[in-house]
This record gives C-alpha cells, sequence and structure tokens, in this order.
C-alpha cells in the first residue's frame, strides 16, 4: 500500500522569494515519485519525476526536489517565484498501474 | 508528438441526454485512464485500460460506460448523468512497460450537468 501527504494545503510567498512545498510519501517498495502542476482548468502537467537514480531532480521551469528515504520525502523547491508559478501542485507516488495522488498545494504568489 | 488530446472542452447536458467524451494520443502508449476531478480536489480514477482490454474499473456507476477502440483512441460514453458528476474529465496515457508508470495527461474536459 502507499499514501502521500503534502502537508499544506495553501502556500503563499511573494515573487522573487523562495517556494518550498512539503510532501512525504508511504509505499512498501522503492517508489518513483512525480510532482504535477495543474493551472486553473489544465489538465496535469509533469514537472519532474525521480525514479531511482539521483535523488536530487531538477525539472522544468526551475522547480527541483530532492528525495530523502530516510525521511520519506519528496520536497519540492524553487529558488525565486514568478507570478506564473500560481497553480496547484500535487505530489504522486507511482504504484503497478496507477497512481497515488497527495491531496494539492495551492501556491500563491503575490507581487 | 507528445500530445493527450481531448474533445470536447467543455460539455453541458441534461440529464436524459446521451453523449461521449474523445481522447486520443499517438504516443504508442498502450496503457489508458480516464479520471474524474472535483474542483480543489485531486484527480479519481475510474477506469484503466492496458493493451485495449478494460483492467481497472474503480466502482464506477454504469451511467459510465468506457470504450477503447485503438491503441489510440478512448472513450467515455455518458448516459442519465446526475448534477453531481458534473467535474472536470481527464483522460492520460503511459506505456505499461515503463519503469515507472508516468503519466500524460490531456487538458480535460468541463462537463456540466443540468
Amino acid at each position: 500500500a502507499q499514501s502521500v501527504t503534502q502537508l499544506d494545503s495553501h502556500v503563499s510567498v511573494s515573487e522573487g522569494t523562495p517556494v518550498l512545498l512539503r510532501c512525504n510519501y508511504s509505499s512498501s517498495y522503492s517508489p518513483s515519485l512525480f510532482w504535477y502542476v495543474q493551472h486553473p482548468n489544465k489538465g496535469l502537467q509533469l514537472l519532474l519525476k525521480y525514479t531511482s537514480a539521483a535523488t536530487l531532480v531538477k525539472g522544468i521551469n526551475g522547480f527541483e526536489a530532492e528525495f530523502k528515504k530516510s525521511e520519506t520525502s519528496f520536497h519540492l523547491t524553487k529558488p525565486s517565484a514568478h507570478m506564473s508559478d500560481a497553480a496547484e501542485y500535487f505530489c504522486v507516488v507511482s504504484g503497478y498501474s496507477t497512481l497515488t495522488f497527495g491531496k494539492g498545494t495551492m501556491l500563491l504568489v503575490s507581487p | 508528438d507528445t500530445e493527450v488530446t481531448q474533445t470536447p472542452k467543455h460539455l453541458v447536458m441534461g440529464m436524459t441526454n446521451k453523449k461521449s467524451l474523445k481522447c486520443e494520443q499517438h504516443m504508442g502508449h498502450r496503457a489508458m485512464y480516464w479520471y474524474k476531478q472535483k474542483a480543489k480536489k485531486p484527480p479519481e480514477l475510474m477506469f484503466v485500460y492496458s493493451y485495449e482490454k478494460l483492467s481497472i474499473n474503480e466502482s464506477v456507476p454504469s451511467r459510465f460506460s468506457p470504450e477503447c477502440p485503438n491503441s489510440s483512441l478512448l472513450n467515455l460514453h455518458l448516459h442519465a448523468l446526475q448534477p453531481e458528476d458534473s467535474a472536470l474529465y481527464l483522460c492520460a496515457s503511459s506505456q505499461p512497460t515503463s519503469s515507472d508508470n508516468e503519466q500524460f495527461f490531456g487538458p480535460g474536459t468541463r462537463l456540466t450537468v443540468l
């Protein structure tokens, strides 16, 4: 069985400041982990994925995530937020044929 | 081509109507998925097709009827829906043999049931 916990339902930052979106996972085996972003009324876009290679994963639009097995975490970071980053972010763990989604974190970016 | 396309983008239907949602991909993926997403919630899996055969049905009511005519197409037939079925319906695809099950999502169909 597997599960995902996104620790914050909303995160508010100012433009130009760092972003941290937190995710903890539970899995009975070595998982694949993803971060997807969803802008309003749009589909899901893959930001980055971890698949047991490097523990620091770089994604699109300047986002990064670090896989920490000892902490069962996969937090998403970005050094400097842009207004266009405002969206819903989902942390996802992959099972054999299905995905388990976290509840999502809404990122709000103010000027 | 790394896109999943969905038509229509928006659909409004009455409770007695019959309509269909369509999804298409040309990435050679042999697994395709339907998800339902309510506002401010994560997507919920409805159906999985693997090699054009239904492999997972997450106890979805029979008023939703999926169909996979070929490896590139996935349909969702709708009949006698309820207002609570109003949601964003997302299609996704993946390669069943991939080690990580990365799924590629379409833009969704926004369904409103009156």
